[in-house]
């Protein structure tokens, strides 16, 4: 079946632009999790949610980052006034439940110039 | 904080050498610890995984043993092959009182098997 999916894979920005990244979840999976991977390091939690509800959002590096998931499925990931430090790979990840196996997207590579 | 330490690479092998892949963690509960693998242009999997002391994680020919003593979580492969190239990630799961498995990554370790 279909896996977590993400859009796009690679976005290059100016610094001071704002920038979107989507994340399609598995169908029916109620969990849903962001990280943030460095080049070389590996992925950092960014937040977590639950159905609609944004349980932990402890990871989002400042409140330039932003995100949502209004229907419970599908999330965004927003970064404003985009940064050069913000350059990396975004990944999501969801899964049936909190405590059950997390399926990885293949990422969004983000680059800023 | 919780932290994993792991072992930088690039780990270069022949094929059907023995691998090892050390990581230790630290952390103040009783975590589940895992092991990730992401080949080439595809997104992070699961490879294994361990929830309590002395517990074996096995997968694929790949094992690891949860080490309390020793807080560490070896990756481990009797034979490698071809295939086995990728970069490994060792990770752990805090089981506080967060309601959900929040990951924490070592920084990875590249593995590349040659015929």
């Amino acid at each position: 079946g279909a896996g977590v999916s993400q859009s796009p894979r690679y976005k290059v920005a100016k610094r001071g632009q704002d920038v979107a990244l989507r994340c399609d979840p598995i169908s029916g999976h109620v969990s849903l999790f962001w990280y943030q991977q460095a080049l070389g390091q590996g992925p950092e939690f960014l937040t977590y949610f639950q159905n609609e509800a944004q349980l932990d959002k402890s990871g989002l590096p400042s409140d330039r980052f932003f995100a949502e998931r209004p229907e419970g499925s599908v999330s965004t990931l927003k970064i404003q006034r985009t940064q050069q430090e913000d350059s990396a790979v975004y990944l999501c990840a969801s899964t049936l439940g909190g405590w059950e196996t997390q399926y990885f997207g293949p990422g969004t590579r983000l680059l800023v110039l | 904080g919780d932290s994993v330490t792991q072992m930088e690479g690039p780990v270069t092998l022949s094929e059907e050498a023995f691998l090892t892949i050390n990581c230790t963690y630290t952390a103040t509960g009783y975590p589940s610890l895992f092991w990730y693998v992401q080949y080439p242009g595809e997104g992070l999997q699961l490879l294994l995984k361990a929830t309590k002391a002395d517990d074996k994680g096995s997968n694929k020919g790949f094992e690891a043993t949860y080490r309390k003593e020793t807080t560490s979580f070896h990756l481990e492969k009797g034979s490698v092959q071809v295939s086995d190239s990728a970069v490994y990630f060792c990770a752990l799961s805090d089981q506080g009182n967060t309601g959900f498995q929040k990951l924490v990554f070592g920084t990875g370790t590249r593995l590349l098997v040659s015929p």
